[in-house]
């Protein structure tokens, strides 16, 4: 089935640091690939998504690529500030191939020091 | 434009007992999924529900169950309730379902805790 990798961390960065989260996924279709963000006590956002290969994703200064050779979905972002503190989820939703809903990955704790 | 709303924020129950969870999407939204959040599961999709049918199923045993009002208003209900059941439950609306282009909306979820 399908299925959605990426590190959980915690990540820890100072902020102005660059960021990048790997994410990589198994699907057996044809993907579209999201970027959530989770606050603390709050529901997921989305924060980015890309539909086909080499599109990019982009928002609030987070980028990321659909690398379909590579089967990644890397989050980026040039300059962390202490309020991009949160969880980041990478997701795929795959009709083609069967899933049903998003599957997501583990989650990545990001914490930004000043 | 009000957001997802869900209902209550939090709960707390006993082992066996049952529980029905609320989800109010957004106005104009015709499709309502489900989804359990766990620290060792992670987030995984439970249903979804479109003009009150249920379209998708995640892998999850018949004491999870749902429906849809023609409101298009969504209930969650857990029956017999385990310890393992302790989760943030978190709904999400889109307009039209499922689907790669379809934005999901998520809800601030309800935390249920089993005791």
């Amino acid at each position: 089935g399908d299925s959605v990798t990426q590190m959980e961390g915690p990540v820890t960065l100072s902020e102005e640091a660059f960021l990048t989260i790997n994410c990589t996924y198994t699907a057996t279709g044809y993907p579209s690939l999201f970027w959530y963000v989770q606050y603390p006590g709050e529901g997921l956002q989305l924060l980015l998504k890309a539909t086909k290969a080499d599109d990019k994703g982009s928002n609030k200064g987070f980028e990321a690529t659909y690398r379909k050779e590579t089967t990644s979905f890397h989050l980026e972002k040039g300059s962390v500030q202490v309020s991009d503190s949160a969880v980041y989820f990478c997701a795929l939703s795959d009709p083609g191939g069967g899933a049903d809903g998003l599957t997501f990955g583990k989650g990545t704790h990001l914490i930004i020091q000043p | 434009k009000a957001g997802v709303t869900q209902t209550p924020r939090y709960l707390i129950k006993t082992r066996g007992q049952q529980v029905t969870l609320s989800c109010s999407p957004i106005s104009g939204h015709r499709s309502v999924s489900w989804y359990q959040q766990t620290p060792g599961q992670g987030l995984q999709f439970l249903f979804e529900y479109f003009s009150e049918t249920q379209r998708n199923k995640g892998n999850f045993p018949g004491r999870f169950s749902g429906r849809q009002f023609s409101n298009s208003r969504s209930e969650m209900n857990v029956s017999t309730l385990e310890l393992g059941d302790s989760a943030l439950y978190l709904c999400a609306s889109s307009l039209v379902g499922q689907g790669a282009r379809n934005e999901q909306f998520f809800g601030p979820g309800t935390r249920l805790t089993v005791l």
